[in-house]
């Protein structure tokens, strides 16, 4: 049981690429969420879905799009990447209100 | 505005001692409440939630306090261990119809041996 998988791993970029983050869970998960951690700060969510086919804004949802077309998979999409969008970016999935979220181990993302 | 917060941003701590956490909130609406633990360089681990029909609850080696009163959360970690080290953060089940986690930003615990 993998729990919530995020590919890649570490990414850099130059600004103006585009690219997609992914987020995969195996346990049959309704919500999933993306989050953004800067350095010494907490967590700020992103985009969020509370089912296959649904997305929400969250707290800091400028320069990011997200899809949820299969249940299992959350995708983050940087159209046009911006050294501001340097960040560690988290992944988490949970069965619904009021549980724990799981989180993955993170997308490490440089914009140069 | 309204938000999660934690009092100390470090915490030291010598090996075996009972280690607390506070985290203040500024919302009586909020109803949930989860605690988390995050190492270097890996994701949030979850250690213990409480829903706010209960005042107290607790896990192996750790208790969460909820008081309404005046708005605290705290985890207390018994007995605390070089493994306890870590960046341990408090979130509430706030806004976006209590469908998100909004998190604090978090408190280092180091613990000395």
């Amino acid at each position: 049981n993998a729990g919530v998988t995020q590919t890649p791993k570490f990414r850099v970029l130059k600004t103006g690429q585009s690219m997609t983050l992914l987020c995969a869970q195996d346990m049959n998960h309704e919500y999933m969420y993306w989050y953004r951690q800067d350095p010494g700060m907490g967590l700020r969510l992103i985009h969020y879905s509370v089912g296959e086919g649904t997305t929400a804004k969250g707290e800091v949802p400028d320069g990011y799009n997200v899809s949820r077309l299969k249940k299992q998979n959350f995708l983050l999409g940087l159209e046009s990447a911006a050294p501001s969008q340097t960040s560690v970016y988290f992944c988490a999935s949970r069965t619904g209100d009021n549980q724990p979220q799981h989180f993955g181990d993170g997308t490490r993302l440089s914009i140069l | 505005g309204e938000s999660v917060g934690l009092h100390l941003p470090t915490l030291s701590v010598q090996e075996g001692d009972n280690s607390i956490i506070n985290c203040a909130y500024s919302n009586s609406a909020s109803d949930y409440f989860i605690w988390y633990k995050q190492e270097s360089g890996k994701g949030p681990q979850f250690i213990i939630d409480i829903r706010s029909n209960m005042d107290k609850r607790q896990g192996q080696r750790v208790t969460v306090l909820l008081n309404k009163t005046v708005k605290h959360l705290s985890l207390q970690i018994a007995a605390t261990q070089p493994g306890d080290s870590a960046v341990y953060f408090c979130a509430e089940n706030k806004y976006t119809g209590r469908r998100a986690l909004t998190f604090g930003s978090g408190t280092r615990l180091q613990v000395q041996p």
